[in-house]
């Protein structure tokens, strides 16, 4: 039973289209977590949520909006996509806000044409 | 200059190799120090932890925080092929603007070869 799972794990879109990912944690936990990964490996946290209430947003171009329906569930949408934006995005989730145990999500990766 | 350096490597080592890996930081607000591990097209899963100075060990696996040089290691002993991935230190604070938040290294790409 997969603890953090993403849809789609493959996007392939072009430059100016929206798309969204999604994510679902089964474990139970108050926090979830967008982070990016570039072609370099670095992985940075873009938005978190705590209980559905937005509590880290990062410097992250506002064409990127999440949205949490639930404490289970962690949208990310995309709006107007740029060749920058492909990345693999990864949903990850911890206890509660002051966790630092997070549990990552396969990732979704993006490419942008 | 990032927050948190770390070498990408890429390393190669020997099967039964102690691999040493490290991170430094300037953010002297850091108090938790982990290690995730990340298999390729996987996502990172986190290996060990560390609260503020000291030293920890797990199996195979010994991490060190050095706080007063703001230095932390990750060594392996014995090291297999199936140790072969990327290694990422990541940090958080207890409070302020780094609270909740991770900042990880860039990853260091290791792979052990039989």
């Amino acid at each position: 039973d997969t603890a953090v799972s993403q849809t789609p794990k493959y996007l392939v879109t072009q430059m100016g289209n929206d798309k969204s990912i999604k994510c679902e944690q089964n474990l139970g936990h108050d926090t979830m977590y967008w982070y990016k990964q570039d072609s370099k490996k670095f992985l940075k946290i873009m938005f978190s949520y705590n209980n559905k209430e937005l509590i880290i947003n990062e410097t992250v171009p506002n064409r990127f909006s999440p949205k949490s329906p639930d404490k289970a569930h962690l949208n990310l949408h995309i709006n107007s996509l740029e060749l920058g934006d492909s990345a693999v995005y990864f949903c990850a989730s911890s206890q509660d806000r002051g966790s630092n145990e997070q549990y990552f999500g396969p990732g979704t990766r993006l490419t942008v044409t | 200059q990032e927050e948190v350096e770390q070498d990408p490597g890429p390393l190669s080592v020997p099967e039964g190799a102690i691999v040493s890996l490290n991170c430094t930081y300037s953010n002297s607000a850091f108090q938790y120090f982990m290690w995730y591990r990340q298999y390729s097209r996987k996502g990172p899963e986190l290996l060990m932890y560390t609260y503020s100075s000291g030293n920890k060990e797990d199996g195979r696996f010994t991490a060190q925080v050095d706080k007063s040089s703001k230095y932390i290691s990750l060594f392996i002993r014995d090291s297999q092929p199936s140790d072969s991935a990327t290694y990422l230190c990541a940090m958080m604070g207890a409070g302020g603007t780094s609270y909740g938040k991770l900042t990880f290294g860039q990853g260091t790409i290791l792979t052990v070869h039989p």
